[in-house]
């Protein structure tokens, strides 16, 4: 059974470090991965989209690499800013017809200014 | 602006009553989900729709009911039968359809609903 991990479940950092968040999973046979942002009491905004046949996706100060073999990806925020502030969660969608996404817990991130 | 309504925000309901929630999309997206989000734990699915007047159980779809008689319109129903229906209910919508999930998935602000 496929299970996503995401470590650490907080992090905290001072504005304008660096950091990478975690993703791991436990069958490599994935369809795509996809990495999403929420805020308290809101609804999840995609970030990121990285198909199984890619090893990254980019978009601003996020790059999010992807390899399957290892069961791993990682999200880099860049310069990090307080409105970077939330929850990020990835997800891995296993079968080909998209509907079944299985969704880590979510790493809580606080930048603080 | 496309995009994704739930309404309402906040569900307040007695134990023993049914209560539907709200999600309509205008992003002309074939698939649409429902999950529930419970403080610790990952998204889960309970209900899938690939196209309309077809919808298939996800994992916890026990004590829920969906219909989906437009494309626009993915109603989820909460029974007396749900024993823990307290939880954050999200929609989310995708242009996957029964096509290989190229695109991303798309979700509404979600509704608190708190069962007493």
């Amino acid at each position: 059974k496929q299970e996503v991990t995401q470590i650490p479940a907080a992090l905290s950092v001072p504005e304008g470090e660096n950091l990478v968040l975690n993703c791991s999973f436990t069958d490599s046979a994935i369809y795509n991965l996809q990495w999403f942002r929420q805020d308290p009491g809101k609804g999840l905004t995609s970030l990121l989209l990285i198909q199984s046949s890619q090893r990254e996706q980019t978009s601003g100060r996020l790059n999010a690499s992807l390899d399957k073999s290892s069961g791993r990806s990682t999200l880099y925020i860049a310069a990090s800013q307080p409105g970077d502030s939330a929850t990020y969660l990835c997800a891995v969608i296993i079968n080909q017809a998209g509907t079944a996404l299985i969704f880590g817990k979510g790493t809580t991130l606080s930048v603080s200014s | 602006d496309g995009g994704i309504t739930q309404s309402p925000k906040y569900l307040f309901r007695k134990e023993g009553q049914n209560v539907t929630l709200s999600c309509e999309q205008n992003l002309n997206h074939d698939a649409m989900y429902w999950y529930r989000q419970d403080p610790g734990q990952g998204l889960r699915l309970i209900y899938y729709s690939q196209i309309v007047n077809d919808f298939q159980k996800g994992d916890i779809a026990e004590g829920y009911s969906v219909s989906r008689e437009k494309k626009e319109s993915f109603p989820l129903t909460v029974t007396s039968a749900q024993k823990n229906p307290t939880a954050f209910y999200l929609c989310a919508s995708s242009d996957g359809g029964l096509q290989p999930p190229n695109s991303p998935l798309h979700f509404g602000n979600g509704t608190r609903l708190t069962v007493t």
